[in-house]
């Protein structure tokens, strides 16, 4: 079946510090991939998506790319504020009605 | 606002006793899920309705069930609660089907059994 694997938190950086968090994933044919924030006390918001191999998403200098011939989908982010302190959940989604299945999340804090 | 409202935000009950929590889906979306969201177990998937029918079950309870209305808000029904039902409960939505699309998740409601 489906499963997404997420590096383990919390990451701990500070601030401006380089951000990477890993993700692969396991799915039969073409899944679209999506990174989603937590922030304390909140819901999950969608932080951006790829649809196909080699789609890079990117929001708010988040970036991601599909890549299909690692199965990754590595959030990475250059230069981290306090405000980015969240935990960030990789999730994929298969054709048709298929759910999206996500990852355990990764906590991240950043400290100034 | 994602779109997507969850009433209430915070319940807190009793062992034994039994809540209804509501959802109202963004404009547009015909999927509902619900997760239950607990510090020791993460995001579970609970289950979907997609205009009304059941579309999948996840880990839910028997002591647990939903329903979507025709006006396409869902509700889920936690009876015979017990301390280890205390857990944030999530409600997204969906256009459906599509691989594209993500969820519009709602704020959740903190469900607190005592």
């Amino acid at each position: 079946g489906n499963s997404v694997t997420q590096m383990e938190g919390p990451v701990t950086l500070s601030e401006e510090a380089f951000l990477t968090i890993n993700c692969t994933y396991t799915a039969t044919g073409y899944p679209s991939l999506f990174w989603y924030v937590q922030y304390p006390g909140e819901g999950l918001q969608l932080l951006l998506k790829a649809t196909k191999a080699d789609d890079k998403g990117s929001n708010k200098g988040f970036e991601a790319t599909y890549r299909k011939e690692t199965t990754s989908f590595h959030l990475e982010k250059g230069s981290v504020q306090v405000s980015d302190s969240a935990v960030y959940f990789c999730a994929l989604r298969s054709a048709g009605f298929q759910k999206l299945v996500f990852g355990t999340g990764t906590r991240l804090l950043v400290s100034p | 606002d994602s779109g997507v409202t969850q009433t209430p935000k915070h319940l807190i009950t009793a062992t034994g006793q039994r809540v209804t929590l509501r959802c109202s889906p963004r404009s547009g979306d015909l999927s509902v899920y619900w997760y239950q969201q607990s510090l020791d177990q993460g995001l579970q998937f609970l289950i979907q309705y997609y205009n009304g029918e059941e579309r999948a079950k996840g880990n839910i309870l028997e002591r647990f069930s939903a329903q979507q209305f025709p006006d396409l808000h869902s509700e889920l029904n936690l009876s015979s609660l017990e301390l280890g039902d205390s857990a944030l409960y999530f409600c997204a939505s969906s256009v459906d089907p599509g691989t594209g699309y993500g969820y519009t998740f709602g704020s959740g409601t903190r469900l607190t059994v005592v």
